[in-house]
Order: structure tokens, then C-alpha cells, then sequence
């Protein structure tokens, strides 16, 4: 089975620091995604990325930014972490062919305080 | 743009008593449809698809028919159980594949008693 890990499960970190969250996905996919999950909003996509350097805004990219060095790892920055950042944090891959959907990482919940 | 909206919740139920959680969609073209699940403290899983119109998608006893006449695609089970609860998302896609970004509706979470 395809597995995406994030790094964290939990986080806290104070206002104005930089933070980085890792994903890292184990099946070569071309696709990567990071959302953020908030009460009664759903799923919002912060960026993507369908290949190595290459990265893509969603609809919610104010405040963060994105590295992919490598295939298998994308990872999300906040530059200087507010408390409206305070969130769960998605990360899913996706191989970018026909099949069953994303498969998302269990997710980090990070508080800013 | 694209936009999945989803019945108010949360929902609660007996076991046993039938699910139906309602999803309705706006896309420009003929979207791929999704149905998510999110079990307390994990990550989404994929439920069910469904590629094109009056197709079904089914898995675990939940199913989901793409209504494109009605613009829906509404979650249902005959007989809900304790380990259903969970929270549900209605996503679709405008990529020719499974792929490409995904549109997510805000979630209902389900709660079953026993």
C-alpha cells in the first residue's frame, strides 16, 4: 500500500517562527498535495506539486511557501507562523494517472500561539 | 469556479437506522466524484468514485450515484453501524484522470449510537 507520512502528529509553535512540515510518500507519485482542514471549511489547497522543483498556488497560499527537492518529499513552510495558521494540516500524493484517488497522510495538528 | 457543498451537520443515528448525506456540485465540465472518510485522529481515505454520469459507486455497503440531471451525489447506507462515525467529504475533480486537484465540500461528521 501507498503510504504518505507526515513528520508530526502535533505541533506547537509560537508566533512569528518558521515552521516546517514534512510529508514524505513511499510510491513514486508525481503528485503532491498540502491542505489545511477547518471546522465547517472542509479541505482548503494551499499549494501542489506534479513534479520535483516545480510547484503550483492553490487557493489559500498566503503566508506559506513550498520546497520539493525531491520526489518523495514536499514539505510546507510558514514563514512566520500566525495564530490564524492554527490548524490540521493534509498532506495526500497522487501518481497522475487513472486510480483510486489520493491517498492523504494522517495529518498534523498545529497550534500557534 | 468549481464548488461542492454538502448537507448541514453533524448527523446523529441509531445503528441500524439509513444514512443519506446529500451532496450537490457546480463544475464547468464533467467532474470525476468523490466520497472521503475520516475516522477520528487519521487521515482521509477514499470510499467510493464514480467517473461519469448515472455511474455507482459502492464500497463497505455505502453507496453513491452521479446524478448529473440533478447536479448530486448523495452518500447512502441501509444500515448504519457504531464504526461508521466518522466525518464525510463529497470532493470532485475536473481532470480527465482520478487525479489532478480535488474540490472538497466542508464535511459532515456522522455519529452513530448504539
Amino acid at each position: 500500500d501507498v503510504k504518505v507520512t507526515q513528520s508530526s502528529r502535533y505541533l506547537v509553535k509560537r508566533t512569528g517562527e518558521k515552521v516546517f512540515l514534512e510529508c514524505v510518500q513511499d510510491m513514486d507519485h508525481e503528485n503532491m498535495f498540502w491542505y489545511r482542514q477547518d471546522p465547517g471549511l472542509g479541505l482548503r489547497l494551499i499549494y501542489f506539486s506534479y513534479d520535483v522543483k516545480m510547484k503550483e498556488k492553490g487557493d489559500i497560499p498566503e503566508g506559506y511557501s513550498v520546497s520539493r527537492e525531491k520526489k518523495e518529499r514536499f514539505s510546507l513552510i510558514l514563514e512566520s507562523a500566525s495564530t490564524n495558521q492554527t490548524s490540521m494540516y493534509l498532506c495526500a500524493s497522487f501518481p497522475g494517472t487513472e486510480n483510486y484517488g489520493y491517498t492523504f497522510g494522517s495529518g498534523t495538528r498545529l497550534t500557534v500561539v | 469556479g468549481d464548488s461542492v457543498t454538502q448537507m448541514e451537520g453533524p448527523v446523529t443515528l441509531s445503528e441500524e437506522a439509513f444514512l443519506t448525506i446529500n451532496c450537490t456540485y457546480t463544475a464547468t465540465g464533467y467532474p470525476s466524484l468523490f466520497w472521503y472518510v475520516q475516522y477520528p485522529g487519521e487521515g482521509l481515505q477514499l470510499l467510493l468514485k464514480a467517473t461519469k454520469a448515472d455511474d455507482k459507486g459502492s464500497n463497505k455497503g455505502f453507496e453513491a450515484t452521479y446524478r448529473k440531471e440533478t447536479t448530486s451525489f448523495h452518500l447512502e447506507k441501509g444500515s448504519v453501524q457504531v464504526s461508521d462515525s466518522a466525518v464525510y467529504f463529497c470532493a470532485l475533480s475536473e481532470g480527465e484522470t482520478s487525479g489532478s486537484r480535488l474540490t472538497f465540500g466542508e464535511g459532515t461528521q456522522l455519529t452513530v449510537n448504539p
